[in-house]
């Protein structure tokens, strides 16, 4: 079973339509969790970063962590053919590890006109 | 514009050549990293420098030689590659663990550097 698991889709939805992106985990020591976006052939963007259990909103995304259910997702508002990409999760422990994020596989996310 | 710069954009070379990629960031971070990435699918760690020491390794082959010459510059040397090692290279950096501050690995990518191998 791998540690961090994400569907990698592909997901196509229409311009205006809230996007739901989603990760389950399996080590309860993770503490840090972050949202990736990744344009074709370029590298991974920071888009949003949470610690605790609970929401984070910016702009038209919001974070959601749910730590008793190792669960965590993204959401994107009125969704526009600029978001698409690929989404991948990320999440981290706070052991001393420096830079040893583990990702998801990535959502392909496609939002048509 | 992302703050980790990465040169070359593109890279084409044969087995024997000798390359290097190269990193450059200037938001004061103090850990940087070289990730590597194939089609569709995640990055994967390769390299950690922490205040210019290499703190992790990921057991890279030997054909990939990391150097970090100062806290603001990061290269990768390349000798002697495999048509399998054709990929995005990525160089990221964060802010790095140390006294008074505390590293929760947020990673800042740069635009990477294609590398393909001939």
């Amino acid at each position: 079973q791998k540690e961090v698991e994400q569907d990698p889709g592909p997901l196509s939805v229409p311009e205006g339509a809230i996007v739901s992106l989603n990760c389950t985990y399996s080590n309860s020591a993770f503490q840090y969790f972050m949202w990736y976006r990744q344009y074709s052939r370029k590298g991974p963007e920071l888009l949003m970063y949470t610690y605790s259990s609970g929401n984070k909103e910016d702009g038209r995304f919001t974070a959601q962590v749910d730590k008793s259910s190792k669960y965590i997702s993204l959401f994107i508002r009125d969704s526009q053919p600029s978001d698409s990409a690929t989404y991948l999760c990320a999440m981290t422990v706070d052991s001393g590890n420096t830079g040893k994020l583990i990702f998801g596989q990535g959502t392909t996310l496609q939002v048509k006109p | 514009d992302t703050e980790v710069t990465q040169t070359p954009k593109h890279l084409v070379m044969g087995m024997t050549n000798k390359k290097s990629l190269k990193c450059e960031q200037h938001m004061g971070h103090r850990a940087m990293y070289w990730y590597k990435q194939k089609a569709k699918k995640p990055p994967e760690l390769m390299f950690v420098y922490s205040y210019e020491k290499l703190s992790i390794n990921e057991s890279v082959p030997s054909r990939f030689s990391p150097e970090c010459p100062n806290s603001s510059l990061l290269n990768l040397h390349l000798h002697a590659l495999q048509p399998e090692d054709s990929a995005l290279y990525l160089c990221a950096s964060s802010q790095g663990r140390g006294l008074g501050t505390y590293d929760t690995g947020e990673l800042f990518f740069g635009e990477g550097s294609r590398l393909t191998v001939l």
